[in-house]
């Protein structure tokens, strides 16, 4: 069974930094292009950030680039998100995807409060 | 970037209506790579729909998608008390940079 775990959230001062951490299981990660999707309280999802299966593509939303920094990790099956500089804009709870042969696969989401 | 605007914002229906969700694209979605989601309070999204009318593993009959290039549907054929939800749709053809629709709530009338 595929399984997608995110792990890091928390409450941040602005200005501060955070890494979040997503551990997946179930499939072949290596094969897989990974994603982090956010949500505001309230509010619709956003596209953040993509690696790709191999790690040597990234991709970030233009609200995060130079901020936010996405890595993986084969040896240990998971993908990471170095947030630094964080606004309080950034307050979410963020999910951790990939897209399968024909399907979606979503993480149960970890919250990140930036707030003084 | 490709935008899409969901319709109506809120849809006010009683258990047993038929509901009929919008999702319009700036532009063409090529491959008809645009999915649906189903949202609840404190939940992830859960995929209801791929390439536009692919049910996914799981997911009700009653639940239908449907469209090409710019427009898609998504229909509720008859409500049940555990589909008043927020729903969003999503298109991956431009990959890797997947966009969302704003949602749209549907609610007990």
């Amino acid at each position: 069974e595929v399984q997608l775990l995110e792990s890091g959230g928390d409450l941040v001062q602005p200005g501060g930094s955070l890494r979040l951490s997503c551990a997946a299981s179930g499939f072949t990660f290596s094969n897989y292009a990974m994603t982090w999707v956010r949500q505001a309280p309230g509010k619709g999802l956003e596209w953040v950030s993509h690696i790709s299966y191999s790690g040597g593509d990234t991709y970030y939303a233009d609200s995060v680039k130079g901020r936010f920094t996405i890595s993986r990790d084969s040896s240990k099956n998971t993908v990471d998100l170095q947030m630094n500089s964080l606004r309080a804009e950034d307050t979410a709870v963020y999910y951790c995807a990939f897209k399968g042969v024909s399907r979606f696969y979503w993480g149960q989401g970890t919250l990140v409060t930036v707030s003084s | 970037e490709i935008v899409l605007t969901q319709s109506p914002g809120t849809l006010s229906l009683s258990p047993g209506e038929r509901a009929t969700l919008s999702c319009r694209a700036s532009q063409s979605v090529s491959s008809n790579y645009l999915a649906w989601y189903q949202q609840k309070p404190g939940q992830a999204p859960r995929l209801l729909i791929y390439a536009a009318s692919s049910r996914a593993t799981g997911i009700p009959d009653r639940f239908s998608g449907s469209g090409s290039g710019t427009d898609f549907t998504l229909t509720i054929s008859r409500l049940e008390p555990e589909d008043f939800a927020v729903y969003y749709c999503q298109q991956y053809a431009s990959s890797p940079r997947w966009t969302f629709g704003q949602g749209t709530k549907v609610e007990i009338k």
